[in-house]
């Protein structure tokens, strides 16, 4: 299995506090990403970074911030909660290279009530 | 229209059948293309790329259709363990890195 730690695996917090959720990978891969899954929506992007301080937004990156400030880390931050938060976060990382699958991590459960 | 789209099934099938899945997706300049397997309450894991021949891994058997943008995964004398959900997964390049664009899944169920 490839080198991609999410912590925390799960949590319940609630509406209005702030709550980040960390990817640590040993891969040294350039590339990471962070996803949320919903019921009825599949996997889609919120962020992505193509390197140390280079990051930019996904399809769902409204309400969310990322930061990288080494290679094997990733954070998501979630700045002010809300409940349509509440969801599977999974982060995923990929080589470099034309034909580069993702590979995840196993997922954060995020409740916000 | 969806960029890309399964059948949600679930497709209930006995073991050691053989069961089929189809893709079709929209962005015709998707440049890779990937089968996941996801078990529920679990990350997708990649279970195969398809490549513009065709490959075989296995009892598994992917298939890709350019010309009219299709995908499919033969998976033949199914086991227990199959049963999972399976990800159509397509990627494009953008500077530099893949973004993939993920279907919705199609539901396997494998019965003794």
């Amino acid at each position: 299995d490839a080198g991609i730690t999410q912590s925390p695996r799960h949590k319940v917090t609630e509406t209005g506090t702030p709550v980040t959720l960390r990817c640590h990978q040993t891969e040294n891969h350039r590339y990471m990403y962070w996803y949320r899954q919903d019921p009825g929506h599949g996997l889609r992007l919120i962020h992505y970074s193509y390197g140390v301080k280079d990051t930019d937004k996904g399809e769902v990156s409204d309400g969310y911030s990322v930061s990288r400030s080494k290679t094997e880390d990733f954070l998501l931050t979630l700045e002010s909660a809300t409940s349509s938060q509440t969801s599977v976060y999974f982060c995923a990382i990929s080589g470099e290279g034309r034909g580069q699958p993702q590979h995840f991590g196993d997922g954060t459960r995020l409740s916000i009530l | 229209r969806k960029e890309v789209e399964q059948d949600p099934g679930p497709f209930n099938v006995p073991e050691g059948a053989t069961v089929a899945f189809n893709c079709t997706y929209s962005n015709s300049a998707s440049q890779s293309f990937f089968w996941y397997r996801q078990d529920c309450r679990k990350e997708p894991k990649l279970l195969m790329s398809v490549y513009s021949s065709g490959n075989e891994d296995g009892r598994f058997t992917a298939q890709l259709n350019r010309a009219s943008q299709y995908i499919s995964l033969l998976i033949r004398d199914s086991k227990l363990s199959d049963s999972a959900t399976y990800l159509c997964v397509v990627s494009h390049m953008n500077s530099g890195y893949s973004t993939l664009t993920f279907g919705k899944g199609t539901m396997l169920l494998v019965s003794p």
